[in-house]
């Protein structure tokens, strides 16, 4: 069955420090997500492409976090620096573009800023 | 004001017990509806879309009523295994935005 691949799995990182997490989309699937899960709370989306356009990054800090999906399959999302609030998993989901149709999420990046 | 709302719980339950949980969104033009399920420390898979009329999956039925702008998940008979976070999601007019309640926490109990 095919699944949406991030990695790593876990990152540990000091506060200041830069970090980036990786996608890789169920293929054919022109929409990705990027969204943060605090303990104890639903997934917030970050950011959303369509190919490899943004159509919304209305949540995302920008003046910290960028996201990019250049070529329109696979996706980098990048924090610097990290803040100890950013602590959190970071979930990527796709899914084919069309009315109904259902997101599939990663595993997630499990991170801890220390 | 969030678009989705939803009771966090937890519900803790014995077995065999019926169970619902709801939810109210804000977009009335909201195109699509569904239930996801979460367990601890992994990522959210879809339990079941939400129809217009109503929806049954085995034990399961989720309900939408547009009018009011909530939805509802039912679990009957419940099991063990039925123990984790249940999500509601709504979508955006277009279809293409996603936004996820906060969850509902269900624990069986033997």
């Amino acid at each position: 069955e095919a699944e949406v691949a991030q990695s790593p799995r876990y990152k540990i990182t000091e506060k200041s420090q830069a970090v980036a997490f990786w996608c890789d989309p169920i293929s054919g699937h022109a929409t990705l997500y990027w969204y943060r899960q605090i303990l104890g709370q639903g997934p917030e989306l970050l950011v959303q492409f369509q190919d490899e356009s943004v159509v919304d990054d209305s949540q995302l800090p920008k003046d910290r976090f960028s996201a990019e999906r250049l070529k329109g399959v696979d996706s980098t999302l990048k924090i610097q620096p990290a803040e100890l609030g950013d602590s959190a998993m970071y979930l990527c989901a796709s899914r084919l573009t069309g009315s109904g149709t259902e997101a599939f999420f990663g595993q997630g990046t499990r991170l801890t800023v220390v | 004001r969030k678009e989705v709302e939803q009771d966090p719980g937890p519900f803790n339950v014995p077995e065999g017990a019926t169970v619902a949980f709801n939810c109210t969104y804000s977009n009335s033009a909201s195109q699509s509806f569904f239930w996801y399920r979460q367990d601890c420390r992994k990522e959210p898979k879809l339990l079941m879309s939400v129809y217009s009329s109503g929806n049954e999956d085995g034990r399961f039925t989720a309900q939408l009523n547009r009018a009011s702008q909530y939805i509802s998940l039912l679990i009957r008979d419940s099991k063990l295994s039925d123990s984790a976070t249940y999500l509601c999601v709504v979508t955006s007019n277009t279809g293409n935005q996603f936004y996820f309640g906060t969850g509902t926490s269900l624990t069986v109990i033997p």
